[in-house]
């Protein structure tokens, strides 16, 4: 069966310093990898979505990057974080051809202060 | 780009009432369209979905319609119970992402 794993749960970080956020796919190869932000009380903006290794679209212009270095593998990065970025954030999956039901991680609630 | 509305943004309704919540999206090329409800601190959960070359599917207390021509749809729950109680969020695809609406809360009133 298939699995999406995403870490940390939660995190605190300090305006300006890094992110990292990991997600990994067990159970299927070449998934579509998507990443989304949920600010409280908000919906689900998509921020970057890969259909493959190294293929990574932006939906919305940030300071936030993402990459794809594994097939299963999908990373969410930021130089130096804003206030701005506070917020829940959501890995998922679904199989090549997009057209079906995507599965979440649990997410990650990120607080910068 | 795909733009999915959602409305309305918060509902209540009495125990045992209907819930209605409508959609309507902008890409004529999404061919699929799941709804989707979030509980308090998880991601959200897939609970129906239907497909472009179908205009009304039903499982249990739950129906989606979908009007094509329109760029409609819609979830319907009858017989609402407290444990309904969440955020619904109805989505569009096509072959390589899916955009989100932007969430209905719902909250059934023992």
């Amino acid at each position: 069966s298939q699995t999406i794993h995403q870490w940390p749960a939660t995190l605190v970080q300090p305006v300006g310093s890094p992110l990292s956020l990991e997600c990994t796919v067990e159970g299927t190869s070449n998934p579509n990898l998507y990443w989304y932000r949920q600010a409280a009380g908000r919906g689900l903006q998509l921020l970057f979505y890969s259909v493959g290794i190294g293929q990574i679209s932006s939906e919305v212009p940030q300071n936030l990057s993402a990459s794809r270095p594994q097939d299963r593998q999908f990373i969410l990065s930021s130089k130096k974080l804003l206030l701005s970025d506070s917020g829940f954030y959501l890995c998922a999956w679904n199989r090549a051809g997009g057209d079906t039901e995507a599965f979440f991680g649990q997410g990650t609630r990120l607080t910068v202060v | 780009g795909e733009n999915v509305e959602q409305h309305p943004s918060t509902l209540s309704v009495q125990e045992g009432d209907s819930a209605v919540i409508k959609c309507t999206y902008s890409d004529s090329a999404s061919n699929y369209f799941p709804w989707y409800k979030q509980e308090l601190g998880k991601g959200p959960q897939l609970i129906i979905d239907i497909r472009s070359n179908v205009g009304e599917k039903k499982d249990q207390r739950i129906a989606v319609t979908l009007n094509k021509t329109a760029k409609h749809f819609s979830l319907h729950i009858t017989e609402t119970q407290p444990e309904d109680s969440a955020v619904y969020f109805c989505a569009a695809g096509s072959y390589d992402k899916v955009i989100f609406g932007p969430g209905t809360s719902l909250s059934v009133i023992p």
